[in-house]
């Protein structure tokens, strides 16, 4: 089945502890991206990757990291994890090309920072 | 002004009207516009993608692009309480697919029996 995980599906941790949430599509998609989403601001893209080793920021990148060594993997790096951090968040894939195709999405990650 | 724009609604519209959502979106080169469905505690799942002017027809669903207004909106043919959800507008922000994706932040469509 064509599918985008994620994991952890939930994760509560503290301010400063570093955490990585996985993400992995077996689609073979040159384009994934990482969102938040947050009640009344809608999705905001974090941080895409063209394709391997090609990542660029997004709207809210600050206080992530991200790395692309494999084709289907793409986690989503949070060094020092603070409150503000706390939110749900997606994980996308997409065809890659000359024109931006529709995207597929995991099943979100609710993390919460205290 | 932000660069994707949506009316939060609440929509509600009763079983079986015509459903109408609209977007509006800032950046004159945008290529690739979509519109997504969220059920709540769920992730968004694609309804259509529409990348030229004019009209595109997918079941009851029509999806209409205008870029001289910069405009995109979604009509629901014969709304089922099963429609009732926050639908999404996304546009890509540049020429190709090596730039980022914008959504506005969600129209709430309530379907009444």
């Amino acid at each position: 089945e064509a599918q985008v995980t994620q994991n952890p599906r939930y994760l509560i941790t503290v301010t400063g502890k570093k955490l990585t949430v996985t993400c992995s599509q077996n689609m073979n998609h040159e384009y994934m991206s990482w969102y938040r989403q947050d009640p009344g601001l809608g999705l905001r893209q974090i941080y895409y990757s063209m394709n391997v080793e090609v990542t660029d920021k997004g709207d809210v990148p600050e206080g992530y990291k991200v790395s692309r060594k494999e084709k289907r993997n793409f986690p989503l790096i949070l060094e020092s994890p603070s409150p503000n951090q706390t939110s749900l968040y997606f994980c996308a894939s997409s065809r890659g090309g000359q024109v931006t195709y529709e995207q597929y999405f995991g099943p979100g990650t609710r993390l919460t920072v205290t | 002004q932000k660069e994707v724009e949506q009316n939060s609604g609440p929509l509600s519209v009763p079983e079986g009207a015509i459903a109408s959502l609209n977007c509006t979106y800032s950046d004159r080169v945008s290529q690739s516009f979509f519109w997504y469905r969220q059920y709540s505690g769920k992730s968004p799942e694609l309804i259509m993608s529409i990348y030229s002017n004019g009209d595109k027809e997918d079941g009851r669903f029509t999806a209409q692009l205008n870029k001289a207004s910069q405009y995109v909106s979604l009509l629901i043919r014969d709304s089922q309480p099963s429609d009732s959800a926050t639908y999404l507008c996304a546009v890509n922000i540049g020429y190709s697919s090596a730039s980022k994706i914008i959504f506005g932040s969600g129209t709430r469509l309530s379907i009444r029996p």
